[in-house]
């Protein structure tokens, strides 16, 4: 139980271009949804908490602007990369929770931004 | 407020030696710990929690961490190194909603 995917696991993508992540809580519906970035050889740095039908609330440094999230139902988030450019370029972790106090890690997405 | 500092960013061991990464946290709240495990290029997967029951806790693949609320510490130790242990390690705090990660500990097995 408590599995979660991402799609795509690798994207390549032309600067300029906008780019969606999907993170889905396959068997548990996801109250909270979170979304990090992590640079190689670095650790995960939170980008943003969406709780389903609201706002997320971004950490200080991202831009809410280019980074789109969307939770729409209780088991969908998702990440739209806007206008990405090659500083973009990183590993997205989704993680997925219910009432409790534990997480549950998508397995990432590869973002390359030409 | 609260954080979490990994004090080795490498740690190298041979197969068969036992593993110790150490992790140390700072919360102003009663804090749940976990410590999780990342091959290259995949998500995290969770090794074991704290969350207020016993201080020793057993996790997969025969890892277990001991929490000491007297040192904040939350140290993830293994009897003996298998091969397939070489990955990146991360101690996390969470409290109030709010979850820390730590800067990760690269484990390395030597045969």
């Amino acid at each position: 139980g408590a599995v979660v995917s991402q799609h795509p696991s690798w994207v390549i993508c032309k600067s300029g271009t906008s780019v969606k992540i999907e993170c889905r809580s396959l068997d548990f519906q996801a109250t909270t949804m979170f979304w990090y970035r992590q640079f190689p050889k670095q650790s995960l740095m939170l980008m943003a908490t969406s709780n389903e039908g609201s706002k997320a609330t971004y950490e200080q440094g991202v831009e809410k602007d280019k980074f789109l999230i969307n939770h729409a139902s209780l088991t969908l988030s998702t990440l739209t990369v806007t206008s990405a450019h090659p500083e973009d370029s990183s590993f997205y972790i989704c993680s997925a929770r219910d009432r409790g106090v534990e997480q549950f890690f998508g397995p990432g997405t590869r973002l390359t931004v030409l | 407020a609260q954080s979490v500092t990994q004090l080795d960013s490498h740690v190298s061991v041979s197969e068969g030696t036992p593993v110790l990464l150490r992790c140390n946290y700072s919360s102003s709240y009663s804090p749940s710990l976990f410590w999780y495990v990342q091959h290259p290029n995949k998500g995290l997967q969770l090794l074991l929690k704290y969350t207020s029951a016993a201080t020793l806790v057993k996790g997969i693949n025969g890892f277990e961490a001991e929490f000491k609320k007297s040192e904040t510490s939350f140290h993830l130790t293994k009897p003996s190194a298998h091969m397939s242990d070489a990955a990146e390690y991360f101690c996390v705090v969470s409290a109030s909603n709010d979850m820390r990660f730590g800067a990760g500990t690269r484990l390395t097995v030597k045969p």
